[in-house]
């Protein structure tokens, strides 16, 4: 697609339930990003996808949350038993070939709301 | 993130006057970049900066990178309304595979008042 693209828009669900998040970067990007944006705050960085190497989980927040990465391209974060704490926006980037110099693009992100 | 540091967190100014936001680190960067936000909307990228010294411009807005490549500011010079949002810096603070993993600060909330 024309950019990155993320569904659902919104989600609301209740405490204790799981939730998947997708993600469909931009064709050919071999990196792809999730941050999480609690309101009011900056982003958080989740989880980092590079091509073929193990992924960077060194920003998940405890063993409740996963992310894969099929076939290189679309992804999806997955929260199990969902808390409170976990509403926010969570934003999913991606970028060509994740080097430091290149410009992330961003989807619009998921609201999740936990109640 | 506590590896970057924004000041100030919040800014309101009257329209027409000029503003800087600052972005800080402990460390070297490898690569620092800008971003706005608005309300329900995505990140818009603005700027990018590699080189200690570095400063580039783009219409109003004008970003610039310490030699020690600690510490960037991005400067507004006559705001205007539409320049309102959350000014987000981010950077790569080590190299993964030849790429890294963006950190972002906790962002600058700006209000221009007409």
């Amino acid at each position: 697609g024309a950019g990155v693209s993320q569904s659902p828009s919104n989600k609301v669900t209740e405490k204790g339930k799981d939730v998947e998040l997708r993600c469909d970067p931009i064709s050919g990007h071999t990196a792809l990003y999730w941050y999480r944006q609690s309101l009011g705050q900056g982003l958080e960085f989740l989880i980092y996808f590079q091509g073929n190497s193990a992924p960077d989980k060194s920003g998940l927040p405890s063993d409740r949350f996963s992310a894969e990465r099929t076939g290189g391209s679309v992804s999806t974060l997955t929260i199990q038993r969902t808390q409170q704490e976990d509403s926010a926006v969570y934003l999913c980037a991606s970028s060509l070939e994740g080097a430091f110099n290149e410009k992330l693009f961003f989807g619009s992100g998921t609201q999740l709301s936990v109640l | 993130s506590q590896e970057l540091e924004q000041s100030p967190q919040s800014l309101i100014v009257q329209e027409g006057k000029n503003l800087t936001i600052n972005c800080t680190s402990s460390k070297t960067l490898y690569g620092l970049y800008w971003y706005k936000q608005k309300y329900g909307e995505g990140l818009i990228f603005l700027m990018m900066l590699q080189k200690g010294g570095e400063e580039k411009s783009h219409e109003k807005i004008t970003a610039k990178l310490d030699e020690k490549k600690q510490q960037s500011s991005l400067h507004i010079t006559a705001s205007q309304p539409s320049h309102a949002g959350i000014y987000l810096c981010g950077a790569a603070f080590m190299i993964y595979n030849q790429g890294g993993k963006l950190i972002f600060g906790q962002g600058t909330e700006l209000s221009v008042k007409p």
